[in-house]
């Protein structure tokens, strides 16, 4: 199996600050890689799909780069309704692994 | 508008059999593979498995892949998750997705004696 190791697994940060969230794969993932959130009522959203295609409706603050097996995800200035549980998955081979998740939270 | 909802959730014992529903709606559900995935108590996210659009096959954790089952009814709109001998690590939200893309609200799985 592939393995996502996401970091960090808390991000302390303010309202206007620029967050970046890593996740990287244990082998090449061929930018097969999707960015969620979830909201703490347990609502899940996809935020971006193949590493960096922004889903309709979500803010252009969002972005998603990367390639091999390093990729992130990028929020330019935060917005309160950013702070939520944040996970990268891959999709590049069966089974499709999770990355363990982090938490942006207010400073 | 795309819909998930899940039912079926609930407190089981240890060794029990529990089947989760998924029904979707606002879009052609026989044009889409369907997944599960469930979210543990302290926020791990595992795929559980994918079924292809019309039935034919299936994806699994290996993990999971002798103890859960997917299937769907593409006459009824709705996926399922077939669960046996369930364990207390099975406690769980599982949640129906339409290719990763869209999500339902989750199902709580709690699995205790």
């Amino acid at each position: 199996d592939i393995q996502l190791t996401q970091s960090p697994s808390t991000l302390p940060a303010s309202l206007g600050e620029r967050v970046t969230i890593s996740c990287r794969a244990s082998q090449s993932i061929s930018n097969s890689l999707n960015w969620y959130q979830q909201k703490p009522d347990g609502t899940v959203k996809r935020l971006i799909y193949s590493t960096s295609t922004l889903e309709s409706g979500v803010p252009s603050r969002f972005s998603g780069s990367g390639s091999g097996t390093d990729y992130s995800l990028s929020i330019s200035s935060l917005e309160s309704e950013d702070f939520a549980m944040y996970y990268c998955l891959q999709y590049a081979t069966y089974p499709f692994t999770f990355g363990s998740g982090t938490k942006l939270e207010i400073k | 508008e795309v819909q998930l909802v899940e039912s079926g959730g609930g407190l089981v014992q240890p060794g029990a059999s529990l089947k989760l529903s998924c029904v979707a709606s606002g879009f052609t559900f026989s044009d889409y593979w369907m997944s599960w995935v469930r979210q543990t108590p302290g926020k791990t996210m595992e795929w559980i498995g994918d079924i292809k659009y019309d039935g034919s096959y299936t994806n699994y954790a290996p993990s999971l892949k002798n103890r859960f089952t997917i299937s769907r009814d593409n006459a009824k709109s709705t996926l399922y998750l077939q669960m046996s001998n369930v364990r207390s690590e099975d406690t769980a939200t599982y949640y129906c997705t339409r290719s990763g893309w869209a999500w339902g609200q989750g199902a709580s799985v709690t699995v205790s004696s």
